[in-house]
């Protein structure tokens, strides 16, 4: 039961344009959203979250629009840039507990 | 300042053995989880450990246990190993218990053979 799905596995794109990357849930219980970037040979590091409560939250280039009807939320990063380069993952948390539920992971290649 | 070490880096084990993964938290964290990320797939949370107790579980089976210590570093166990459990586990640290906050660390990648 995958209950968060990130249903692009890579994404391209050229430098300064922007990239969007999308993720959608199917458990209403979720109640914060997280975006993790991930580096080959690094372990995950925190890029921007949102509380099921908003539906907007920006962090420098990055931001995170959340459209709960839809269960799907979505990260923009604009300009892009080469260093960008790196796997994203969506996770989410129930409102009952602290475990992460994580999507599959999207490849994004940010081509100079 | 620290953040979370896990070791080792890499390990090779034959079917049916035991192995064990060693994790030390973000200095200032109490609680540690653990994920296996199979490749291609995103993280799966194994269990999480806080006040050397588990405190949640993930859907894996009995073969995998851990443990916490008095100063908050953790163990993973896992018995009777599978070719499926070929893969790379993190570890990632929080404070008192909770989702957010969390720091992974770069992860052991074991592969059985």
């Amino acid at each position: 039961d995958q209950q968060v799905k990130q249903n692009s596995p890579s994404l391209s794109v050229q430098e300064g344009r922007i990239s969007i990357l999308n993720c959608d849930y199917t458990n209403s219980m979720f109640d914060y959203f997280l975006w993790y970037k991930k580096y080959p040979a690094e372990g995950p590091t925190f890029l921007i979250s949102i509380s099921s409560i908003k539906d907007k939250n920006e962090d420098g280039r990055f931001t995170v629009f959340l459209n709960k009807s839809a269960k799907h939320l979505s990260l923009h990063i604009v300009p892009s840039q080469p260093g960008d380069s790196a796997v994203y993952f969506c996770a989410a948390r129930k409102t009952s507990g602290s475990r992460l539920t994580f999507g599959e992971g999207t490849q994004l290649t940010v081509n100079p | 300042d620290a953040g979370v070490t896990q070791s080792p880096t890499h390990l090779i084990k034959t079917r049916g053995q035991q192995v064990t993964l060693r994790c030390s938290p973000k200095s200032g964290h109490d609680t540690v989880s653990w994920y296996q990320q199979a490749l291609g797939q995103g993280p799966q949370f194994i269990f999480q450990y806080y006040e050397e107790e588990e405190r949640q579980r993930g859907n894996f089976p009995d073969r995998f246990s851990g443990h916490q210590f008095p100063n908050y570093s953790s163990e993973l166990n896992v018995n009777a190993l599978l070719l499926g459990d070929s893969a790379l586990y993190l570890c990632a640290s929080s404070l008192g218990g909770l989702g957010l906050g969390y720091t992974f660390g770069s992860g052991t990648r074991l592969t059985v053979v």
